[in-house]
């Protein structure tokens, strides 16, 4: 069964980089039925995907953070990373990681616990 | 970007009861809707996916219905677990969305 787990510093400092890793277990990011994908949860409010990474490098970004956010693969170490510039107090979030289907159905199906990220100096 | 608005916000209700929870997009999605169940300081869980297909090990009291820009989520008789906060989610663009939540409390 695969698993997702998110790792990371919870305290970023404005306007540092914030920096994440997902790491994978039970199942390989080489797998080309899926793609892998970050999403966040300021704290009291709705969901936010954030983009995603296909094992080939090919990403895909929220227009609203693509200038600020690279995510990456390492299939020799089956992690995925999301890198997010010039943070502000507004990218305080619990960040997950997710597993996505787009093909034939469309769906998140495996999400990783979380990592809680405050954004303060 | 495709909106997605969830209605009621909150909702109460008791065990056993049936719950209904609304979800419209701002334009035509076909059927490409998932629904997701979270609870308390824990991940978003898939319960349906492509508006009425349930997700696997989901309990068969949670059906989806709809199409195009209205979609429901349906709890046939509520149970004590089934307390949490519900997403629904379009899969319809590349830039996916999700809506404000419903939360479902005693």
């Amino acid at each position: 069964q695969v698993q997702l787990q998110e790792s990371g510093p919870g305290l970023v400092k404005p306007p540092e980089t914030l920096s994440l890793t997902c790491t994978v277990s039970g199942g390989s990011v080489n797998s080309g039925s899926y793609y892998w994908s970050w999403i966040r949860q300021p704290p009291g409010k709705e969901l936010e995907w954030i983009g995603y990474i296909y094992y080939s490098g090919s990403t895909n970004y929220n227009p609203s953070l693509k200038s600020r956010v690279t995510i990456s693969v390492d299939t020799s170490k089956n992690q995925i990373s999301l890198k997010l510039s010039s943070v502000t107090a507004a990218d305080t979030a619990v960040y997950y990681c997710a597993r996505e289907l787009r093909s034939g159905s469309y769906y998140m199906d495996v999400w990783g616990k979380g990592t809680t990220v405050t954004v303060s100096s | 970007d495709i909106q997605m608005t969830q209605s009621p916000s909150s909702l109460s209700a008791s065990v056993g009861d049936r719950v209904s929870i609304t979800c419209r997009a701002s334009q035509s999605i076909s059927s490409y809707l998932n629904w997701y169940q979270q609870k308390p300081g824990k991940a978003p869980k898939l319960l349906i996916y492509a508006a009425s297909t349930l997700q696997s090990g989901v309990p068969s009291r949670f059906s989806g219905s709809g199409s195009g820009t209205n979609f429901t989520l349906t709890i046939s008789s509520l149970q004590s677990e089934d307390f949490a906060t519900y997403y629904c989610q379009q899969s319809y663009s590349t830039l996916w969305t999700f809506g404000q939540g419903t939360m479902v409390e005693i």
